[in-house]
């Protein structure tokens, strides 16, 4: 049982390109959400999901979009990346949402430059 | 609007001594808190957790203490070790049709051996 997995650990980009950042959980979880960590802050929610096919957006979605075609894997893509996408991203996810409290379990994140 | 801070940034503790981390909310709604542990290259780690009908819990060497009245929440490590060096956050969610969990800003402990 290996988690909440998130690939690449390290990237860096120049202005305007695009990349996937994939994140993927063997816990059958329900819920799953994308945070990103700017130095010296908490976490901003980006996007969740709260079952295969079903996608809404966070506090901060501009320049960013989801998908989830499967219960596991739900990636983020940065289709015109800006300096301003520099950032730690972090993968999340639960086992249920809504009124219950759950934990969040959470990958070790993808450290992202953009230049 | 709401928000979660925390009013001291960093923590500096001697090995051996008790710790305490204190948060602030503003979002009365709020029913659920949670302190997650977050070292240096890794990905938060859950601690503790309360519901709003508390205001003790304990766990292994933590307590989470919630004050609804000031809308304060603390976390209490004691026996304070180096293994406990990292940031804490607290986080809060209220009752919205799907989870949504506010994060703070993060207390940076400092174990001292």
């Amino acid at each position: 049982n290996a988690g909440v997995t998130q690939t690449p650990k390290f990237r860096i980009l120049k202005i305007g390109q695009s990349m996937t950042l994939q994140c993927a959980q063997d816990m059958n979880h329900n819920y799953m959400y994308w945070y990103r960590q700017d130095p010296g802050m908490g976490l901003k929610l980006i996007y969740y999901s709260v079952g295969a096919g079903i996608t809404d957006k966070g506090e901060v979605p501009n320049g960013y979009n989801v998908s989830r075609s499967t219960t596991e894997d739900f990636p983020l893509r940065l289709e015109l990346a800006a300096p301003s996408q520099t950032s730690v991203y972090f993968c999340a996810s639960s086992q249920t949402g809504g009124n219950t409290n759950e934990k969040l379990f959470f990958g070790s994140g993808t450290q992202l430059s953009v230049l | 609007g709401e928000s979660v801070g925390l009013h001291l940034p960093t923590l500096s503790v001697q090995e051996g001594d008790n710790s305490i981390i204190n948060c602030a909310y503003s979002n009365s709604a709020s029913d659920y808190f949670i302190w997650y542990k977050q070292e240096s290259g890794k990905g938060p780690q859950f601690i503790i957790d309360i519901r709003s009908n508390m205001d003790k819990r304990q766990g292994q060497r933590v307590t989470v203490l919630l004050n609804k009245t000031v809308k304060h929440l603390s976390l209490q490590i004691a026996a304070t070790q180096p293994g406990d060096s990292a940031v804490y956050f607290c986080a809060e969610k209220g009752w919205r049709g799907y989870q949504k969990v506010t994060f703070g800003t993060g207390t940076k402990l400092q174990v001292i051996p």
